[in-house]
């Protein structure tokens, strides 16, 4: 099991740029989860999917974020246009309901700057 | 909406000593899942252990235990025996279980580091 899979691990680009970040979780689990860490915010849920389907994106904090799960085995989280306040860590996990309130499994992360 | 307050900004323990690092949470929910976090400088999230709230039993994993206290909304991690691997970023999670797989709310988290 290679685990939930995140890239690129390091973004810098410029203000007012694209950004896609990509997310690839554990086969078979059915749920995935975007999660933005800030030392101001600390770790806040974006938005989160069950079986590819948006359920409660209410954490997306503008309409510049947007995130997509074309299928089962990918996600992308975009931001356009960028802005230096975005700058943060942006984790991707999943789950499976194997039972109630079963754990969430993280990515690496992907570190994003924008300057 | 639920709240998970760690009130510990940072903790340093000496090498083989113990620690507990303190949680606290406001939720109307009756079942429910509670979860330690750790995070270490390589930013990886590590599941270190997690309680479910209808046992009434503290679980443990090893040298990782918890002080659940449902009425009072504290849900406690202790360390025993500290090693230097364990310094990281701890944060204390929850989930309101039901239809909420894997949807966490997280505390502000705990800088923990081990002294040698």
């Amino acid at each position: 099991d290679a685990g939930v899979i995140q890239s690129p691990r390091h973004e810098v680009t410029e203000m007012g740029q694209e950004v896609t970040l990509r997310c690839k979780p554990i086969s078979g689990h059915d749920y995935l989860f975007w999660y933005r860490q800030t030392m101001m915010r600390g770790l806040e849920l974006l938005i989160y999917f069950n079986n590819n389907v948006p359920i409660d994106d209410s954490g997306m904090p503008e309409d510049r974020f947007s995130a997509k799960m074309p299928n089962a085995s990918f996600s992308t989280l975009k931001i356009q246009p960028s802005e230096p306040r975005d700058s943060a860590v942006y984790f991707c996990a999943s789950s499976s309901p194997t039972g109630f309130g079963t754990e969430a499994f993280f990515g690496q992360g992907t570190r994003l700057t924008v300057v | 909406a639920q709240t998970v307050t760690q009130s510990q900004p940072e903790m340093s323990v000496q090498e083989a000593e113990t620690v507990t690092l303190s949680c606290t949470y406001d939720t109307s929910e009756s079942n429910y899942y509670l979860f330690w976090y750790k995070q270490p400088p390589s930013r990886q999230m590590i599941l270190v252990i997690r309680q479910e709230a209808y046992k009434q039993q503290n679980a443990t994993e090893n040298r990782f235990s918890v002080n659940f206290q449902k009425a009072a909304k504290s849900f406690s991690l202790k360390i025993s025996d500290s090693q230097l691997g364990d310094t990281a970023m701890y944060f204390c999670a929850f989930n309101a279980g039901g239809t909420s797989y894997g949807k966490l709310t997280f505390g502000q988290g705990t800088i923990l580091t081990v002294h040698p």
